[in-house]
């Protein structure tokens, strides 16, 4: 299995333009994750889907963020205007549904770092 | 979730064993401690959770003090490959979701 799949790995951009980041979680995993890390926050959750109807999105900062989720293959991040404060690396992470261990485990992306100039 | 108290760094000798501690004393009955890591530049990486009783896996072994509200996370031999941020969480397994404190940065000194 390739495990969660995300790109860009990297992504620099300028203030004010449209960034979207892309995640492909695990085959047959009903659950995707989105995260962001900074130094100052630590991880934060953002949003999270099952079965790719959106659950909570509470951890959302603003208005600027959006999530989607069209079939349980990929997923999308996206931020418009960015800001230089979005800077961070975002981690997608997806999890199983059903008994057993693996049902309570996460399993991550390697992450996009994004810098916004 | 229950809050996790962890220190905020720690330092092993390469080949000791690592001994991880965290504090959880508003634990409830219900609720598992689990340990994740991060490597540098890498996702969150699950070890191992635990109820109650002991738990051991090919990574490390947890340790659950009988009244629930501590627990520590053995690295048998640690390696330089452990160096990473090691975080302690306890959650109900109803949970979808998984909150992440500041964890504790492990060193490994060669």
């Amino acid at each position: 299995d390739a495990g969660v799949i995300q790109s860009p790995r990297h992504e620099v951009t300028e203030m004010g333009q449209e960034v979207t980041l892309r995640c492909k979680p695990i085959s047959g995993h009903d659950y995707l994750f989105w995260y962001r890390q900074t130094m100052m926050r630590g991880l934060e959750l953002l949003i999270y889907f099952n079965n790719n109807v959106p659950i909570d999105d509470s951890g959302m900062p603003e208005d600027r963020f959006s999530a989607k989720m069209p079939n349980a293959s990929f997923s999308t991040l996206k931020i418009q205007p960015s800001e230089p404060r979005d800077s961070a690396v975002y981690f997608c992470a997806s999890s199983p549904s059903g008994g057993g261990l693996a049902r309570y485990t996460q399993y991550f992306g390697p992450g996009t770092r994004l810098t916004v100039l | 979730d229950a809050k996790t108290t962890q220190p905020p760094s720690m330092d092993c000798a390469e080949g000791r064993a690592a001994n991880l501690p965290c504090n959880h004393s508003t634990i409830s009955g219900n609720e598992y401690v689990y340990w994740y890591r991060q490597i540098h530049s890498q996702g969150p990486q699950y070890i191992i959770h635990g109820l109650k009783n002991n738990e051991t896996n090919e990574m490390a072994s947890l340790i659950i003090t009988e009244d629930r509200k501590s627990s520590t996370l053995i690295l048998p031999h640690a390696t330089l490959r452990d160096t990473a941020v090691y975080y302690c969480i306890v959650r109900e397994n109803r949970d979808d979701k998984i909150i992440f404190g500041k964890g504790t940065r492990l060193h490994i000194l060669p």
